[in-house]
């Protein structure tokens, strides 16, 4: 298994850019999320999905959207790039269904937005 | 979830103990102690995790106190690779639903290890 992986893994993006951030795992998770960490800080949650079809918001998620049609993909979407989203992504998931489960971590997206 | 504090930073000699401790006196009865590394920012790595009871795996020991409101990370044997961020984390624990699985990160404790 390849875990989680995360595409692209460093992107400069001028203001007002678009750009997808891709996140994909190969262990039938049903639990999915994003996470971004501001220098110096811990990872806060962006958004996250219970399952395909069903994604919600987390405690950061404006400037952001997702979606989730396959259970092996979880795409983040930034529409107009603006310099206080300059960071690093990382996309987590976890199977569920069981009381204790660990999350695995992709290796995370570097972006800079100028 | 419950708050976390930890000391910003530590330090520690190779091949000696590290000794992570983490206040959570706010934890709830359904509350996993959950425990993650990050290293030179790599995504975040599972260490281990506990409810009340003391646990040890390959990588490190989870001392929890009897009141649940601390806990402590023990590297038996440090070396500089354990050289990260140190992260502890309360959460419900539970089979789904949607708060499943969502971990709120403070800042953490740096630890360096020190040749």
């Amino acid at each position: 298994n390849a875990g989680v992986t995360q595409t692209p893994k460093f992107r400069i993006l001028k203001i007002g850019q678009s750009m997808t951030l891709q996140c994909t795992q190969d262990m039938n998770h049903n639990y999915m999320y994003w996470y971004r960490q501001d220098p110096g800080m811990g990872l806060k949650l962006i958004y996250y999905s219970v399952g395909a079809g069903i994604t919600d918001k987390g405690e950061v998620p404006n400037g952001y959207n997702v979606s989730r049609s396959t259970t092996e993909d979880f795409p983040l979407r930034l529409e107009l790039a603006a310099p206080s989203q300059t960071s690093v992504y990382f996309c987590a998931s976890i199977a569920g269904g069981r009381p204790q489960e660990t999350q695995y971590f992709g290796p995370g997206t570097r972006l800079l937005v100028l | 979830d419950a708050k976390t504090t930890q000391p910003p930073s530590m330090d520690c000699a190779e091949g000696r103990a590290a000794n992570l401790p983490c206040n959570h006196s706010t934890i709830s009865g359904n509350e996993y102690v959950y425990w993650y590394r990050q290293i030179h920012s790599q995504g975040p790595q599972y260490i281990i995790h506990g409810l009340k009871n003391n646990e040890t795996n390959e990588m490190a020991s989870l001392i929890i106190t009897e009141d649940r409101k601390s806990s402590t990370l023990i590297l038996p044997h440090a070396t500089l690779r354990d050289t990260a961020v140190y992260y502890c984390i309360v959460r419900v624990g539970g089979g789904g639903g949607t708060s499943y699985g969502k971990l709120t990160f403070g800042q953490g404790t740096i630890l360096t290890v020190h040749p």
